[in-house]
């Protein structure tokens, strides 16, 4: 069975610092990585995705996330945080072989506080 | 570009009665997914249509939710007869191609239901 496991429920950062939102994943045969970013009572925005290629994406906003095949692992980076990234981030992840069903995280809170 | 719309934003209905959320598609997005968002499930797929035909519905709890698709622009959610454990937030994302291809699904903004 496909899973995504976010191990923090909220990460703390200070603005400007670096941030890191980890996400590991199990699927059956190659994935489809995916980032989304909720706000209070928005829906999900799409950050990247990782379908092949180039094992480091970049995405809106200034985030990117480095696919890590050995460690099936795809954390999401950002080198300077702002406060307006505060937010709910869900990792994705689905196959080919999945018809599009997306796995979801449970999601991680960053605080990014002034 | 509109995005996916999806209503009523809010719902609030009493136990047993029927509810129906409503979503339009981004335009010529060909694939169709409807979410269910809790704080004890967190997000998992009810129903996925494509080129308006429903591909996968194994997310769909039980008899009581149905999905309909008759047309490229437009698909409903039915709850009938609604229980207070169906409280949640329902989300609509197209994408435009099939999801076997990775294709990005956009998401609307939700229905906000709560069955009293």
């Amino acid at each position: 069975a496909q899973s995504v496991a976010q191990p923090e429920d909220q990460v703390n950062v200070a603005e400007g610092n670096p941030l890191t939102v980890k996400c590991t994943y199990s699927v059956s045969g190659n994935p489809y990585l995916f980032w989304y970013v909720q706000y209070p009572n928005r829906g999900l925005q799409f950050l990247l995705k990782y379908i092949t290629g180039d094992n480091l994406v970049k995405g809106s906003y200034g985030f990117e996330a480095e696919f890590n095949k050995s460690q099936t692992s795809f954390h999401l980076k950002k080198p300077s945080a702002l406060v307006s990234d505060s937010a709910l981030y869900f990792c994705a992840v689905t196959t080919p072989s999945n018809t599009g069903k997306l796995i979801f995280g449970q999601g991680t809170t960053l605080q990014v506080k002034p | 570009d509109a995005g996916v719309i999806q209503s009523p934003r809010h719902e609030v209905t009493e136990m047993g009665q029927e509810v129906t959320l409503r979503c339009k598609p981004i335009s010529g997005h060909n694939s169709l997914f409807w979410y269910r968002q809790t704080m004890m499930r967190g997000l998992e797929l009810l129903i996925y249509f494509n080129n308006n035909v429903p591909i996968d519905d194994s997310g769909m709890p039980e008899d009581r939710f149905s999905a309909k698709m008759p047309n490229a622009s437009f698909s409903t959610l039915k709850i009938q007869p609604s229980e207070p454990r169906d409280s949640a937030v329902y989300f609509c994302a197209s994408s435009l191609a099939p999801g076997e291809f990775g294709d990005t699904q956009y998401f609307g903004p939700g229905t906000r239901l709560t069955v009293l």
